[in-house]
């Protein structure tokens, strides 16, 4: 049973481009979170969402940011028109019910 | 608004003593709460929970504590060993959602 599996690993994007974060959550995990981690600091809740519906997105800015996880395919972290202040690690944990939840490695941004 | 509190950002423990990680929370809803490490560009690993139905948990070295009144947890790790050090986070979630929510880590370090 792997784990839960993020890519890529390492995003480097241009001011304005767009970024797309994967996560594929582990096998049975219907629920998945994404958080951001800005450096020297604590894992910022996002989203929170189960197969095709957004349950929480408190933590998301309103614009430019939106997330999905289909009913086919991984959860995907849109990030458009990426400024530098996006730069952070953002990770990405599932879980089948209220439990813990595991976390991938990780993706990290870099915006130039 | 900081609704859980790790208010030492490190800790240092010679090797074999006691390891004891403060985490304090605002939240009274919070019913569910949990430690992770993480390692320098790794993602967060569970090490332990505990539900607010009961006031500790242990597993191993570690040992959770919870104190409904006071709302505060602890981690205790003993002994402690040269690869616990890592930058522990606690989290909670309250009830009938699956939010979590982290604080800003404490960073232990074991010396050898």
């Amino acid at each position: 049973n792997a784990g839960v599996m993020q890519n890529p690993r390492h995003l480097v994007r241009r001011r304005g481009q767009e970024a797309r974060l994967r996560c594929s959550p582990m096998k049975g995990h219907s629920h998945v979170y994404w958080y951001r981690q800005l450096p020297e600091e604590g894992l910022k809740f996002m989203v929170y969402l189960q197969k095709e519906n957004i349950i929480d997105e408190s933590g998301m800015p309103k614009e430019r940011f939106s997330a999905e996880f289909p009913k086919e395919g991984p959860s995907i972290l849109r990030i458009q028109q990426v400024v530098r202040g996006d730069s952070a690690a953002y990770f990405c944990a599932s879980s089948p019910d209220k439990a813990e939840a595991f976390f991938g490695q990780g993706t990290r941004l870099t915006v130039v | 608004d900081q609704q859980v509190k790790q208010n030492s950002p490190s800790l240092s423990v010679q090797e074999g003593r006691i390891s004891i990680l403060n985490c304090d929370y605002t939240n009274s809803m919070f019913d569910y709460f949990l430690w992770y490490k993480k390692y320098p560009a790794e993602g967060p690993t569970f090490l332990i929970s505990i539900s607010s139905i009961k006031d500790k948990n242990e597993d191993g070295r570690f040992t959770v504590f919870l104190n409904k009144s006071a709302k505060h947890l602890s981690l205790h790790i003993v002994p402690s060993q040269p690869g616990d050090s890592a930058v522990y986070f606690c989290a909670a979630s309250a009830a009938g959602t699956y939010k979590y929510i982290f604080g800003t880590g404490t960073r232990l370090k074991v010396l050898a």
